[in-house]
């Protein structure tokens, strides 16, 4: 049970490159989340999936899209990227337990844009 | 929209000094959720809390909920090199989307031996 997973765990880009990270889970997780995290920022949420076929945006989705066609993956890609996007990248799972949604996380994927 | 403020952003203590970090919530919670992130690690749910009033404990951390359910606390007795890290409060969403969190900046505990 390798619970989640994040690939790969360390890019660097040029701007204007694309890329794509893949976070994959083996929990059977309904909700998938997309996380960047800055110094001093705390987590901030990209994009969610409340399930397979679905995203939403979250509180900084510009500059992102994602993707959810299988429930155990979920994809989140950067068209253009620009130095802004250098950051830690975290991938989420939850499923809805006795009184929440407790969440599980991937190990990152440093990116940095030059 | 909903705002997660925790307090303080930095603490260095002394091993065996207590430490405690403080989460404050723009709005009523349905719950609190903590996690702790190592340095270069990421983060762990460690708790959640539902109830007004609650208190948790995890052998030396100490969880609270606050009555109103708008704050809480977590405390390390005793602390050890093996506590420092990033401790970070959660709270969900409302209307329906309380499997979304919304995260404090996290208080960064370092702790000299």
């Amino acid at each position: 049970n390798a619970g989640v997973t994040q690939t790969p765990k360390f890019r660097v880009l040029k701007t204007g490159q694309s890329m794509t990270l893949l976070c994959a889970q083996d929990m059977n997780h309904e909700y998938m989340y997309w996380y960047r995290q800055d110094p001093g920022m705390g987590l901030r949420l990209i994009h969610y999936s409340v399930g397979e076929g679905t995203t939403a945006k979250g509180e900084v989705p510009d500059g992102y899209n994602v993707s959810r066609l299988k429930k155990q993956n979920f994809l989140l890609g950067l068209e253009s990227a620009a130095p802004s996007q250098t950051s830690v990248y975290f991938c989420a799972s939850s499923s809805r337990g006795f009184e929440g949604y407790e969440q599980y996380f991937g190990p990152g994927t440093r990116l940095t844009v030059t | 929209g909903q705002q997660v403020m925790q307090i303080p952003q930095y603490q260095h203590v002394q091993e065996g000094e207590d430490f405690t970090t403080y989460c404050n919530s723009s709005t009523t919670l349905s719950n609190i959720q903590w996690y702790k992130q190592r340095p270069g690690g990421h983060p762990v749910f460690l708790i959640q809390l539902v109830k007004s009033g609650e208190v948790k404990k995890q052998k030396r951390l100490t969880f609270q909920f606050g009555e109103a359910k708008k704050n809480s606390s977590l405390h390390i007795t005793a602390t050890q090199t093996t506590d420092v890290g990033t401790y970070f409060c959660a709270g969900p969403g409302s209307g329906g989307s309380n499997y979304k969190l919304t995260f404090g900046k996290g208080t960064l505990l370092t702790v000299n031996p």
